[in-house]
């Protein structure tokens, strides 16, 4: 089954602890991406990546760092993580950029930051 | 700077109604894509609907509908005769052409809550 699967789907932890939120996708997908998603600011895009070693800023990646080492994987690394990061967030992917092609989401992970 | 506006941030209907979610974006580029996704209250990111902007075609899908004009900059999306099960979280998202198309930008949702 073609799917972007996420892990955790919920943590909680606490400030300045190292957490990573793992992405992986089966469609060999080259666009994967990360977005974080709170009240009434719909969703908005922290990294993105073109393909493997490529990735790019998006709107809000302060305090966020990723990789892409392979293909099927994207993992969020939050080095120090703050309150300010508690969220909900999502992994996409796309077989190229977001523009012409729909995005295929993981189910998203619940982050709460103490 | 692209930036997508969703004006309404809750709407209740009664079922059977009629339902428009607005959709205002703003792009500097001529080139770009529109996208509506749907957010059930099971939390996951639906697809619903892409056009470039090269299209202003209005599409039909069953109940769905969406009206795209380039002259008001609007992608507006409406349900007829609404269901409970369109209770979700709407999200118009937009992705300009003149950055490869990698970056997406969400409006920030309108929640409908369909009463029966």
């Amino acid at each position: 089954e073609a799917q972007v699967t996420q892990n955790p789907r919920y943590l909680i932890t606490v400030t300045g602890k190292k957490l990573t939120v793992t992405c992986s996708q089966n469609m060999n997908h080259e666009y994967m991406s990360w977005y974080r998603q709170d009240p009434g600011l719909g969703l908005r895009q922290i990294y993105y990546s073109m393909n493997v070693e490529v990735t790019d800023k998006g709107d809000v990646p302060e305090g966020y760092k990723v990789s892409r080492k392979e293909k099927r994987n994207f993992p969020l690394i939050l080095e120090s993580p703050s309150p300010n990061q508690t969220s909900l967030y999502f992994c996409a992917s796309s077989l190229f950029g977001a523009g012409n092609q729909p995005q295929h989401f993981g189910d998203g992970t619940r982050l709460s930051i103490l | 700077a692209q930036k997508v506006t969703q004006a309404q941030t809750e709407i209740s209907v009664v079922e059977k109604e009629d339902v428009t979610l607005d959709c205002v974006y703003e792009t500097r580029d001529t080139t770009y894509y529109l996208f509506w996704y749907k957010q059930p209250p099971s939390g996951e990111l639906v697809f619903l609907i892409r056009r470039n902007s090269f299209d202003e075609q209005n599409e039909i899908s069953g109940r769905y509908s969406w009206n795209f004009q380039k002259s008001t900059s609007s992608f507006n999306f409406t349900i007829t005769a609404s269901q409970v099960v369109d209770s979700a979280v709407y999200f118009c998202a937009l992705s300009e052409h003149n950055n490869a198309g990698n970056m997406l930008t969400f409006g920030g949702g309108t929640r409908l809550m369909v009463k029966p």
